[in-house]
């Protein structure tokens, strides 16, 4: 099956500085790629996705780019506030099913 | 729109009792997921539904787990004999059913087992 790796555990940085979770996965027939976000307590929120189609999207501060050929996909986060600490999960899943991979997650700390 | 729902928000079970965690999708949502939460394996998937038919239950332990979806308006997971190492929070989440498009996840149940 599908194996998602998150390369980062955690991360710091700086109120207002970039922050970029970087992400692997195996299997070459996944094409969607969500990013999800969990604060304390609560439950995953989605944050925004990419499918295979594209290698490149943005919404606001948040950017992702996908890499086929190197089965890499990451997340950028630009501007960053405090309110954007909290894991952050990356995920794969192929067309034929509903079925999300999930990565360890990345714990994002933005210091004021 | 409440969200998900998940019932109760934290239960505290001995070892070798019955656990039942409920789910109330998203009105509308045909698509019902199961996921465990811990610190040392992360999100694991359990099983999912789409139209209340089981699709894919690949990530359930095979004894004492059980998951069922009587109405479009609820799913429950049900953990037998309660063991120490099924301490987890359980998600449950939902979707409208097409593939690849986001979930929409409950605040989970932390379940503790003595």
């Amino acid at each position: 099956g599908e194996k998602v790796e998150q390369h980062e555990s955690t991360l710091s940085v700086r109120e207002g500085d970039s922050a970029v979770i970087n992400c692997t996965y195996t299997d070459t027939a996944s094409s969607y790629f969500p990013w999800y976000k969990q604060e304390a307590g609560k439950g995953l929120h989605f944050v925004i996705d990419i499918r295979s189609n594209v290698d490149r999207k943005q919404s606001q501060r948040l950017i992702v780019l996908l890499d086929k050929k190197a089965k890499r996909f990451s997340l950028h986060i630009t501007a960053t506030q405090p309110e954007d600490s909290a894991i952050y999960f990356c995920a794969a899943s192929k067309n034929n099913n509903n079925r999300i991979f999930f990565g360890d997650g990345t714990q994002l700390v933005v210091k004021p | 729109n409440a969200g998900v729902i998940q019932t109760p928000r934290h239960k505290v079970t001995g070892k070798g009792q019955e656990a039942t965690l409920w789910c109330e999708p998203i009105s509308g949502h045909s698509a019902v997921f199961w996921y465990r939460q811990t610190i040392v394996q992360g999100l694991e998937f359990l099983t999912y539904f789409r139209n209340q038919a089981p699709i894919d239950d690949s990530g359930m332990p095979k004894e004492r787990f059980s998951a069922q979806m009587p109405n479009q308006s609820h799913s429950t997971l049900k953990i037998q004999s309660t063991q120490p190492q099924d301490s987890a929070v359980y998600l449950c989440a939902s979707s409208f059913g097409t593939i690849n498009e986001r979930l929409f996840f409950g605040h989970g149940t932390k379940l503790s087992v003595l």
